[in-house]
């Protein structure tokens, strides 16, 4: 059963500081994985999605790297704003699967 | 952009009652549907896949006879929580894939923005 963790469970950082979230899966064989974004009681807003063959995919100021053989993920935040405080959600798809299974998510917090 | 919608964003009833919940893809297609369920500080948990015009496929330990989940239209998924108890009490999301030709976009689920559930 796959199981998917997210390191640390919260954070908080000064603005403009970069930092890096973590996500780790522990079946390898995924179709792709992708990180979320949900604000307090709100749905999910994707950020990245990188399928298995890739190894990374950038969008502003974020940038999400995948080693699939060790079952790792990172998402790079640059320059961090208050704007960014959320919870970030690590994703995986099942290889052959269409289903998503989630971290628990890291909470960050920006301060200005 | 592809958006889903959910009504209502927020209920609150009494327990034995049964609260549904909508899920709409407004300006897309979509054949599937998905149903989570988030408690606080806890993952979002698959509880079921909605397919248009047949029957939901459920996850090992959510019973469908208490979440009945109907997908009549390409654009409408609901889920209907009977004879709610607070134990049901939690955060509801629902996603919609969007069909598009050759397969295109089935890697992308679009979510709704969640409906919370008080059982009193």
């Amino acid at each position: 059963k796959q199981e998917v963790t997210q390191i640390p469970a919260a954070l908080s950082v000064p603005e403009g500081e970069n930092l890096v979230l973590n996500c780790s899966f522990t079946d390898s064989a995924i179709y792709n994985l992708q990180w979320f974004r949900q604000d307090p009681g709100k749905g999910l807003t994707s950020l990245l999605l990188i399928q298995s063959s890739q190894r990374e995919q950038t969008s502003g100021r974020l940038n999400a790297s995948l080693d699939k053989s060790s079952g790792r993920s990172t998402l790079y935040i640059a320059a961090s704003q208050p704007g960014d405080s959320a919870t970030y959600l690590c994703a995986v798809t099942q290889g052959g699967s269409e289903k998503l299974v989630f971290g628990k998510g890291t909470k960050l917090t920006v301060n200005p | 952009g592809a958006v889903v919608s959910q009504h209502p964003s927020r209920v609150i009833c009494k327990s034995g009652t049964s609260v549904k919940i909508e899920c709409r893809s407004l300006d897309f297609q979509a054949t599937t549907m998905f149903w989570y369920r988030q408690f606080p500080k806890q993952s979002l948990m698959l509880m079921a896949t909605s397919n248009e015009g047949s029957k939901a496929t459920y996850e090992q330990g959510v019973e469908k006879d208490k979440f009945l989940i109907n997908h009549a239209s390409l654009t409408l998924s609901t889920l209907t929580v009977t004879s709610a108890h607070p134990e049901d009490s939690s955060f509801y999301i629902c996603s919609a894939r969007q069909n598009l030709p050759g397969g295109l976009g089935r890697d992308t689920q679009y979510f709704g923005p969640g409906t919370r559930l008080t059982v009193l």
